[in-house]
């Protein structure tokens, strides 16, 4: 299994709403990262994980919460988020400072 | 200086030309080098990994110019297909990836 999977694909939640982005990966990768993507901006990153462990968060606002429930799982939960969160959220993985391989990404909407 | 720096494009050319995107980058440490594929509204995509010695993968080459901090990609014969935004990306070994904004290409037929 070469594939990171996340779930859901798309989301649109409301500003009160409390939601989670699911991402998954079977390839013993030690690091995970989460990504936000605004249209037409490279890749921003938010937080890393390593061996389970969070290891970087790039000053990302409260209302967005990592977890590593396990070595291949990782999961954003969303809480009072704002419209100008709405951007494609990216899940990454990587052994080491390999290669990265992204999942196809969670399509969110604040409204 | 931005860590990577990447000409943004839009390059539009021909079906059938070649055309090359140029990357640099800020950090002397830096040890290895990528360049990602991302269609539109869909994940990057690992294109290629550049070598030193420069590596060559059907119509697309990579070169690194460790000297210069510049690194490049050719594509040979234009595809359709290969329109897409080409990230150039930089790894400086303890942290995270560092992504370039992105060159678009467009291949008009």
């Amino acid at each position: 299994d070469t594939e990171v999977t996340q779930t859901p694909k798309h989301l649109v939640m409301g500003m009160t709403n409390k939601k989670s982005l699911k991402c998954e990966q079977h390839m013993g990768h030690r690091a995970m990262y989460w990504y936000k993507q605004k249209a037409k901006k490279p890749p921003e990153l938010m937080f890393v994980y390593s061996y389970e462990k969070l290891s970087i968060n790039e000053s990302v606002p409260s209302r967005f919460s990592p977890e590593c429930p396990n070595s291949s799982l990782l999961n954003l939960h969303l809480h009072a988020l704002q419209p100008e969160d709405s951007a494609l959220y990216l899940c990454a993985s990587s052994e080491g400072q390999g290669t990265y391989t992204f999942g196809s990404g969670t399509r969110l909407t604040v409204v | 200086r931005k860590e990577v720096e990447q000409d943004p494009g839009p390059f539009n050319v021909p079906e059938g030309a070649t055309v090359a995107f140029n990357c640099t980058y800020s950090n002397s440490a830096s040890q290895s080098f990528f360049w990602y594929r991302q269609d539109c509204r869909k994940e990057p995509k690992l294109l290629m990994s550049v070598y030193s010695s420069g590596n060559e993968d059907g119509r697309f080459t990579a070169q690194l110019n460790r000297a210069s901090q510049y690194i490049s990609l050719l594509i040979r014969d234009s595809k359709l297909s290969d329109s897409a935004t080409y990230l150039c990306v930089v790894n400086t070994g303890n942290t995270p990836l560092v992504f370039g904004k992105g060159t678009r290409l467009s291949v008009i037929a």
